[in-house]
């Protein structure tokens, strides 16, 4: 399976764009990108995911590069209830569970 | 409540205690995971449900663990002779379609297991 590169933490302030960044050379053709945060002590929670094209939902935006190397995930307007760890995982189609790296620990701050 | 809810939210094992987890997954939900989470690292597939079947238990770390789910809707979590390299948080997901990767799985908060 490939393997996704994060980074450790970044900082954002609040009401301003997060951008958070994900590489994945080795993505193979059947790989959907998604992304889940995890707030502290909480489970983690589905944000979005996509395969080839961009994506919007109501919580994010995800960029995909037409190479689809890497992506990323937009949080338009980060509140401070949005500090969590940010997981860009790949999964395959068929394949039953997600594999989790260490992700990317987001701190918005006021 | 209409999410996956866990219990206990906190166990104490004392080591050789045998613990069991419990979790609630989603009604007619027909996915179910365990996960493991250590302190400070993201979450490890433990084992996968479709209704009452357990299709995959790759990631179970010992037979100390076993995982059941006998109607299709609840889910035990039991550990044998606990250790206390089995603390950690245990998640429990599920999701409404069958395993397809473009459903979200919906998480419980967890049961934050200590082994003293």
């Amino acid at each position: 399976d490939a393997k996704t590169t994060q980074p450790t933490s970044m900082d954002c302030a609040e009401g301003r764009a997060a951008n958070l960044p994900c590489n994945h050379s080795t993505i193979s053709g059947n790989e959907y990108v998604y992304w889940y945060r995890q707030i502290h002590s909480q489970g983690p929670q589905y944000i979005i995911h996509g395969l080839k094209n961009n994506e919007t939902n109501e919580m994010a935006s995800l960029i995909i590069t037409e190479d689809r190397k890497s992506s990323t995930l937009i949080l338009p307007h980060a509140t401070l209830r949005d500090t969590a760890v940010y997981y860009c995982i790949l999964e395959r189609a068929g394949r039953r569970a997600l594999t989790f790296g260490s992700g990317t620990r987001l701190q918005v701050q006021p | 409540g209409a999410g996956v809810s866990q219990s206990p939210r906190y166990k104490v094992a004392k080591r050789g205690q045998d613990v069991a987890l419990r979790c609630d997954p989603i009604s007619g939900h027909v996915s179910l995971f365990w996960y493991q989470q250590a302190l400070g690292q993201g979450p490890e597939f433990l084992t996968y449900f479709q209704n009452e079947a357990q299709l995959d238990k790759s990631g179970l770390p010992s037979d100390r663990f076993f995982a059941e789910r006998p109607e299709g809707s609840v889910s035990t979590l039991k550990i044998q002779r606990t250790q206390q390299e089995d603390s950690a948080v245990y998640l429990c997901a599920s999701s409404s379609r069958q395993g397809a990767p473009n459903t979200e799985a919906f998480f419980g908060q967890g049961t934050r297991l200590t082994v003293v």
